[in-house]
């Protein structure tokens, strides 16, 4: 039973353009989700997060989005660079009672072309 | 300000034998969590040790088992490899377990 999932496996953009990564969950006490960014060899590097008290955060060139009806989030990544080019997961957490773990996506590798 | 650390960065064992894992929090960090990440798949929960005792344990069998030490690192000991067991290991701390987490670099475990 995935709770998060990252539907597109990989995403393909052109340096400059905007790149938008999508992620959906099903358990409805998932109400804190964050973005990590992950190189081969290297540990998922904390991006952005968002609360569900809000629809949107904002951070230099990355925008989360949370569209709380729906289920749904997205990252938005503007103006793209090669250097962004990585694995991106998304992950959802439940901050009330005593649950404490960050549940993952599969991931999205996004390639930026020069 | 040192980050998550672990050691060691790769590992090779085989079936039946026993390994064990080390990780040192973030500097300020008292929580560490401790995540499986297969090929193709996201990092999934193993435990979260706060307090020196196991907090959390996520769908993992007894094989796992965990300790935290008085300066906050921790261990991951795996008893009974399998080869099923092949995967990064990661270490994540935290403040009290709440909000982000920050991960090490992983411990690459290969099971022959």
């Amino acid at each position: 039973d995935q709770q998060v999932k990252q539907n597109s496996p990989s995403l393909s953009v052109q340096e400059g353009r905007i790149s938008i990564l999508n992620c959906d969950y099903t358990n409805s006490m998932f109400d804190y989700f964050l973005w990590y960014k992950k190189y081969p060899a290297e540990g998922p590097t904390f991006l952005i997060s968002i609360s569900s008290i809000k629809d949107k955060n904002e951070d230099g060139r990355f925008t989360v989005f949370l569209n709380k009806s729906a289920k749904h989030l997205s990252l938005h990544i503007v103006p793209s660079q090669p250097g962004d080019s990585a694995v991106y997961f998304c992950a959802a957490y439940d901050s009330g009672g005593s649950n404490y773990k960050l549940t993952f996506g599969k991931g999205t590798l996004l390639t930026v072309n020069p | 300000d040192a980050g998550v650390t672990q050691s060691p960065t790769h590992l090779i064992k085989t079936r039946g034998q026993q390994v064990t894992l080390r990780c040192s929090p973030k500097s300020g960090h008292d929580t560490v969590s401790w995540y499986q990440q297969a090929l193709g798949q996201g990092p999934q929960f193993i435990f979260q040790y706060y307090e020196e005792e196991e907090r959390q344990r996520g769908n993992f069998p007894d094989r796992f088992s965990g300790h935290q030490f008085p300066n906050y690192s921790s261990e991951l000991n795996v008893n009974a490899l399998l080869l099923g067991d092949s995967a990064l290991y990661l270490c994540a701390s935290s403040l009290r377990g709440m909000g982000e987490q920050f991960f090490g670099p992983g411990t690459r475990l290969t099971v022959l």
